[in-house]
């Protein structure tokens, strides 16, 4: 069975450009989350969502970012204008519904992102 | 709030040692908590779930306990081999309520030198 897939693995842009990240996550995972992990810290939320609903998104700095998952399954995150302190690992993960009971999260390789 | 902490930070061992890694949290009101391994510029493997109701986790080489009323979770590693080099962290999920996002530590660097 395949894991959570991201892509790409690896971006380099200059300052002020877009960018995005892709996320398939496991087939019949309801919940998907979308985090950054900078070097040294833990992942820090930025969105989760259940099904297509993102229900979690407190974290996005949604002035800059963005993220869809119109059809439930895999996802998008977008950055528009990116700036130099948005260089980071960007991580995908997916877990089954929490209403089974079974919450056990799991990452794909993320996106190394540097901004210069 | 709920923070995670974990203990020591950095660790370098010889080969085939038993090691113990320490997680801590502020608040046992928990539904689970998980120890990942990440290697460098990789993403986060799963390693161990516990469930707040469980005492330990096993696979393999690894043992996970929980004492959720002190707020303590260890990750035993019997017999440690160089490719263990990673960081470990954990991470705890909150109870219940709409607050499902895991809460994590920083992690500790693991070395194990041949």
């Amino acid at each position: 069975e395949a894991g959570v897939v991201q892509s790409p693995r690896y971006k380099i842009i200059e300052k002020k450009q877009p960018v995005a990240f892709w996320c398939n996550p496991i087939s019949g995972h309801n919940t998907l989350y979308w985090y950054r992990q900078n070097l040294g810290q833990g992942p820090e939320l930025l969105i989760r969502y259940e099904n297509e609903e993102a229900v979690d998104d407190s974290q996005l700095p949604k002035d800059r970012f963005s993220a869809e998952r119109l059809k439930g399954v895999d996802s998008t995150l977008k950055i528009q204008p990116a700036e130099l302190g948005d260089s980071a690992v960007y991580l995908c993960a997916s877990s089954p519904l929490w209403g089974g009971g079974n919450t056990e999260a799991f990452f794909g390789q993320g996106t190394r992102l540097t901004v210069v | 709030k709920q923070e995670v902490t974990q203990i020591p930070a950095a660790l370098s061992v010889p080969e085939g040692e038993n090691l113990v890694l320490n997680c801590s949290f502020t608040d046992s009101a928990i539904y689970n908590l998980q120890w990942f391994r990440q290697d460098p510029g990789k993403g986060l493997t799963s390693l161990l779930l516990i469930q707040s109701s469980q005492r330990e986790q096993t696979s393999g080489r690894l043992n996970a306990s929980l004492d959720k009323s002190s707020g303590r979770s260890t990750l035993y590693i019997a017999a440690s081999q160089p490719g263990d080099s990673a960081t470990y962290l954990c991470a705890v999920n909150p109870e219940s309520g709409n607050n499902r996002k895991l809460i994590w530590g920083l992690g500790t660097s693991l070395a194990v030198n041949p």
